[in-house]
C-alpha cells in the first residue's frame, strides 16, 4: 500500500543534542510537509518543499532545518533542542495540484529531557 | 481571531448517538473544507472533503458547508466507540489552516 512513513516513532534526546527525524513516501507526491503539532493544538506548519523548493514558514525557528534529497525522502534536523520541543512530528505528502489533500505519516513522539 | 476555530471539546455521547463537529473559518475566500480523524499518538487521517458549498455524504459520516456563515460541520450518525478520536478541521485553498480539533469519545 502507498503510505507516508516516518521513523523512529519515539524518539527521546537531550536537551541541545541534534536529533534528525526522518519520513519516507511511496505516493510518489511532490509536495512534502512537516507539521509540529503539541498536545490539544493544531498542527503548525514548519515548512514544506514543492519537489526541491524549500518554503519556510515565517515563524519557524532557526533551530529547525530540513533536507529533501530525493522525491521519496525528507529529513527534520533540530540542531539544538529545547524543552518546548517536545511534540509530535507529523509528516505529510501532497501532490502539486491537490495542496489541499494532504496524507499524513504516523508522526513521531519527540521528548526532550 | 484566528482563521480557523473548532471547539475542542471534550465531547462524549452514547453509542449511537448523532454527532455534530463544527468549525467556523474568517475567509470567504476558502474553498476546501477537509475533515481528518486523528487517533491517539497517531497521524491525521483524511476522512473526507468538500470544495465550495454543500453536503456530501460517505457512509455514516455527513460533512456541510454553509459558506455564507463561514461554518462548517461533520455529523457522525449511528456512533460507534471506534469513532472515538480527535477530529480536526482544515480549510483553505492551497495552504490548509487546521483547527485545534475536537476529542471524542462514544461510550459503549
Amino acid at each position: 500500500d502507498a503510505m507516508v512513513i516516518q521513523n523512529p516513532r519515539y524518539q527521546v534526546t537531550q536537551f541541545g543534542k541534534p536529533v534528525t527525524l526522518s519520513c519516507s513516501q511511496t505516493l510518489n507526491h511532490n509536495v512534502m510537509y512537516w507539521y509540529q503539532q503539541k498536545s490539544s493544538q493544531a498542527p503548525k506548519l514548519l515548512f514544506h518543499y514543492y519537489d526541491k523548493d524549500f518554503n519556510n514558514e515565517a515563524d519557524t525557528p532557526d533551530n529547525f532545518q530540513s533536507r529533501r534529497p530525493n522525491t521519496s525522502f525528507c529529513f527534520l534536523d533540530i540542531r539544538s533542542p529545547g524543552l518546548g520541543d517536545a511534540a509530535m512530528y507529523l509528516c505529510a505528502t501532497s501532490t502539486l495540484g491537490g495542496t489541499y489533500e494532504q496524507y499524513f505519516g504516523p508522526g513521531t513522539r519527540l521528548t526532550v529531557t | 481571531q484566528k482563521e480557523v476555530e473548532q471547539d475542542p471539546g471534550p465531547l462524549s455521547v452514547p453509542e449511537g448517538a448523532i454527532v455534530s463537529l463544527n468549525c467556523t473559518y474568517s475567509n470567504s475566500a476558502f474553498q476546501y473544507f477537509m475533515w481528518y480523524r486523528q487517533y491517539s499518538r497517531k497521524g491525521p487521517e483524511l476522512l473526507m472533503y468538500t470544495y465550495s458549498s454543500g453536503n456530501k455524504e460517505d457512509g455514516r459520516f455527513t460533512a456541510q458547508v454553509d459558506k455564507s456563515s463561514k461554518y462548517i460541520s461533520l455529523f457522525i450518525r449511528d456512533s460507534q466507540p471506534s469513532d472515538s478520536a480527535t477530529y480536526l478541521c482544515a480549510i483553505g485553498n492551497n495552504d490548509m489552516r487546521f483547527g485545534a480539533g475536537t476529542r471524542l469519545t462514544v461510550k459503549p
